[in-house]
């Protein structure tokens, strides 16, 4: 069973690069069965998709974030990060790392989430 | 882009009795690739529902999935206390964004 852990800086200023890494355990980073994913949660509100990369290094994004984000990943170290540049309170949220799979077209393992503040 | 909206907003029921969330599409979804979640406070989202009816492993028969084209339901057959959270429905159709509903919210 695949288990995802974020960590990261719990705080943000404004206008800096918001920085967060997924540790991949109980599975390969390069099977190919998943789609290693990012996906936030303003307080209180939905779910909101930020992107993914596949092991190829193929990466998609949501157009509305896609200007200030960028998703890597180290096979090496099993994990797989997210930088989101030029943050605001906007962008305060918990953020969480999880898979997506082709073959059931839905998000199966999910971190736990960390919360990210923004805020001078 | 896929638009997905869920009804109701919030949902008042009691233990035992019988839940119908849905989820509607702004146009049909592929290949009835739609997903339910489940979020309790404080916790991450739980895959229930994928392939529109498929429950995923470890859960309960008493959640089923229907639906195809537009419409989409999940059913709660007869509520248990854990049963009470916010649920998801969520598609990704041939680009992104991969998009999720609003949620439906649970409630005694």
């Amino acid at each position: 069973q695949v288990q995802l852990q974020e960590s990261g800086p719990g705080l943000v200023k404004p206008s800096q690069t918001l920085s967060l890494t997924c540790t991949v355990s109980g599975g390969s980073i390069d099977s190919g069965a998943f789609y290693w994913s990012w996906i936030r949660q303003h307080p209180g509100k939905g779910l909101e998709w930020i992107g993914n990369i596949y092991f190829s290094g193929k990466t998609q994004y949501n157009p509305s974030l896609e200007s200030r984000v960028t998703i890597s990943l180290d096979s090496y170290k099993s994990e797989f990060s997210l930088k989101l540049s030029s943050v605001t309170a906007a962008d305060t949220a918990v953020y969480y790392c999880a898979t997506y799979s082709a073959y059931d077209a839905a998000f199966d393992y999910w971190g736990q989430g960390t919360l990210v503040t923004v805020s001078s | 882009e896929i638009v997905l909206t869920q009804s109701p907003g919030t949902l008042s029921l009691s233990p035992g009795e019988r839940a119908t969330l849905s989820c509607r599409a702004n146009q049909s979804v592929r290949y009835t690739y739609l997903a339910w979640y489940q979020q309790k406070p404080g916790q991450a989202p739980r895959l229930l529902i994928y392939g529109a009816s498929s429950r995923a492993t470890g859960i309960p028969d008493r959640f089923s999935g229907s639906g195809s084209g537009t419409d989409f339901t999940l059913t709660i057959s007869r509520l248990e206390p854990e049963d009470f959270a916010v649920y998801y429905c969520q598609h990704y159709g041939s680009s992104p964004p991969y998009t999720f509903g609003q949620g439906t919210k649970l409630e005694i």
